[in-house]
Formats: C-alpha cells, structure tokens, sequence
C-alpha cells in the first residue's frame, strides 16, 4: 500500500543537540511538507518542497533545515538553534495537479519531539 | 497573508443534535479541503471540494463551498460519540502548492 513513513515515533533532544526526522513517500507525489503542531493548536508550515533538489521556507523555518536530495524523501533536521522544540511533527505530501485533478494531502503518522 | 478562520473553536454537542462548523478564508481560492484529527494522530482526509457550490457528503458529514462568500461549512447531522475529533479546514491557492491550515475545531459529542 502506498503511504508516507514518519520516523521514528517518539525522539529525545539534549541541549545543543541536532536531531533529524525522517520522512519517506512511495505515493510518487512531487510536493512534500513539514508541519510542526503544539498541543490544541493548528498546523503551521515549516518548510514545503514541490520538486528534487528544491525547497521554500514556510512560516515557522528558524531553526529548522531540510534537503530533498530524492523523491521520495524530505527530511527534517532540527537544530540546537530551534530553543523551543517540543512539538508533535507530521510530514505530508501532494501532487502538484491542479483543477479536478487536485487530490488533499497525505500524512505520515507523526514524530513526537520532547527535549531531554 | 492569507488566513483560515474556523468556528467555533471547541463544540460540545448532545448525541443526535445537528450543528455546523464554519471555515472563512481571506483570499480568493477555489479548493477546499477537510481533514479529521483523532488525539495524538496524523489528519485523515475527510472532503475535497473543488468548485464553487461543490457539496459532498459522507455519513452523517456534509461539507459545502461557497467560494464567493469564501465560506465552508461543515455540517454534522444526528452526531453521534465516534465523530469526536478535532476537524481542519485547510485552502490552497491558485499560485502554488502550499496549504493553509484553520485553527481546528475541536468536536466532543456527550452521550
């Protein structure tokens, strides 16, 4: 079945640690997406990319960095520059068609970040 | 900016009552999407609308668009325990590929 894998489920940061979370699709889709959500909140676009080797800050990027060196895979690396990072994680990615064939995003399972 | 307004924010309804939950947005856009959010998991597509005046409906879920208005809606009809959830409105634009999140509508139904 075709899906998106967020992993792992649950991770640890310590002080001035950077910790990445990954992110793979085999829904061949061109656009990939990190949302950061805190509790009772919304979801709030950390980086977005729509093609290999090409990616665009979102409204919460500080602190964060991404590459998209294939496909299928957009991982997210959090840095120790990122002071306040606890948060529940999820990746998810689309099709770039538009008009009727515009399909909804997909979502991986989620990474829980907590600092240590 | 674009914004997406849900409201209300949190609703606690009785079993078998109807209400609505509204999502305004402040640009033009003719897509419109509706997602569910059990606690503690990922966002589940519930509605793709694509048109002005678009309607689908799924169970005891309708969700409508009217595009003029920038206006969604999302009706719940004879609610029932396991529609409890958190429910997102979410719009993209014309010139891209980014979505736009509301602010969820939290939905707990009492017995």
């Amino acid at each position: 079945d075709g899906g998106i894998t967020q992993s792992p489920k649950y991770l640890f940061r310590k002080e001035g640690q950077n910790v990445t979370l990954s992110c793979e699709q085999n829904l061949n889709h061109d656009a990939m997406y990190w949302y950061r959500q805190d509790p009772g909140q919304g979801l709030r676009l950390i980086y977005y990319s729509q093609i290999v080797n090409d990616f665009q800050k979102g409204d919460i990027a500080e602190g964060y960095s991404v590459s998209r060196e294939k496909k299928e895979s957009f991982p997210l690396t959090v840095t120790s520059a990122q002071k306040n990072p606890t948060a529940f994680y999820l990746c998810a990615s689309s099709t770039t068609l538009l008009g009727q064939g515009r399909q909804p995003q997909h979502f991986g399972d989620g990474t829980r970040l907590s600092i240590l | 900016e674009l914004k997406v307004e849900q409201n209300p924010l949190f609703l606690s309804m009785q079993e078998g009552k109807n209400y609505t939950i509204y999502c305004n947005y402040s640009t033009t856009s003719d897509r419109l999407y509706w997602y569910r959010q059990d606690p503690g998991k990922s966002l589940e597509s519930l509605f793709v609308l694509l048109s002005n005046g678009a309607v689908k409906q799924e169970g005891r879920l309708m969700a409508s668009l009217d595009t003029k208005a920038r206006l969604s809606t999302l009706h719940i009809t004879a609610a029932v325990h396991d529609l409890s959830a958190t429910y997102f409105c979410a719009v993209d634009i014309f010139t891209g590929n980014q979505f736009y999140f509301g602010t969820g509508t939290s939905l707990t139904v009492i017995p």
